[in-house]
């Protein structure tokens, strides 16, 4: 196991409403990435966050956010969800953000 | 045109056969590359890195040919547990974003 967490594993929410996704990093890792993997696509960059900064981000609307805590944990928000945006959020911590990524096991979200 | 493309098979194959997968890239700035493996709706695990040189790991070899932007994955002798989706990875120097593939699915059957 890779040490990265994210809860909660599933979710359903309806349409227009607002979800916040979790992940706490492998111990020593400053970095937290996180990604949209689509059913039968690979993995879409979302965001980083290093050091509780973004630190760089994907092709992602802004009702994408998210926070990174001084324990290196971080949080992703989506505001307004739309039917589009069901799918497995994926988080990987790094140290450092250039390092090699460790994935949390996901949470799976459903957009009814 | 995507960044990193991947054939998305499935390749299905005996045990104890070898598979090889391709994965080109479109961005000669690339320095880095991997392999992940995801197992249905779990997250991706890294496989291996892959190196200038080619590297191999037991049954896996990995292969980088720059001039022409594509890596690929080899494996021997397949096991029924390496049945799997196989993602190729791709960095650029000095970033953190990965660029994943669509996946090549490898089914090993008895």
């Amino acid at each position: 196991e890779t040490g990265v967490t994210q809860s909660p594993t599933h979710l359903i929410k309806t349409r227009g409403q607002q979800v916040t996704l979790r992940c706490s990093s492998q111990s020593g890792h400053n970095t937290v990435s996180w990604y949209q993997q689509a059913l039968g696509q690979g993995p879409q960059f979302i965001f980083q966050y290093y050091r509780e900064e973004e630190n760089g981000r994907g092709n992602f609307p802004p009702r994408f956010s998210g926070l990174q805590f001084p324990n290196y944990s971080s949080e992703l928000n989506v505001n307004a969800l739309e039917l589009d945006d069901s799918a497995l959020y994926l988080c990987a911590s790094s140290l450092p953000p250039q390092g090699t990524q460790y994935f949390g096991p996901g949470t799976r979200l459903t957009v009814l | 045109r995507k960044e990193v493309e991947q054939d998305p098979g499935p390749f299905n194959v005996p045990e104890g056969a070898t598979v090889a997968f391709n994965c080109t890239y479109s961005n000669s700035a690339s320095q880095s590359f991997f392999w992940y493996r995801q197992d249905c709706r779990k997250e991706p695990k890294l496989l291996m890195s892959v190196y200038s040189s080619g590297n191999e790991d037991g049954r896996f070899t990995a292969q980088l040919n720059r001039a022409s932007q594509y890596i690929s994955l080899l494996i021997r002798d397949s096991k029924l547990s390496d049945s799997a989706t196989y993602l190729c990875v791709v960095k650029s120097s000095g970033t953190y974003k990965y660029i994943f593939g669509t996946g090549t699915r490898l089914k090993v059957l008895a």
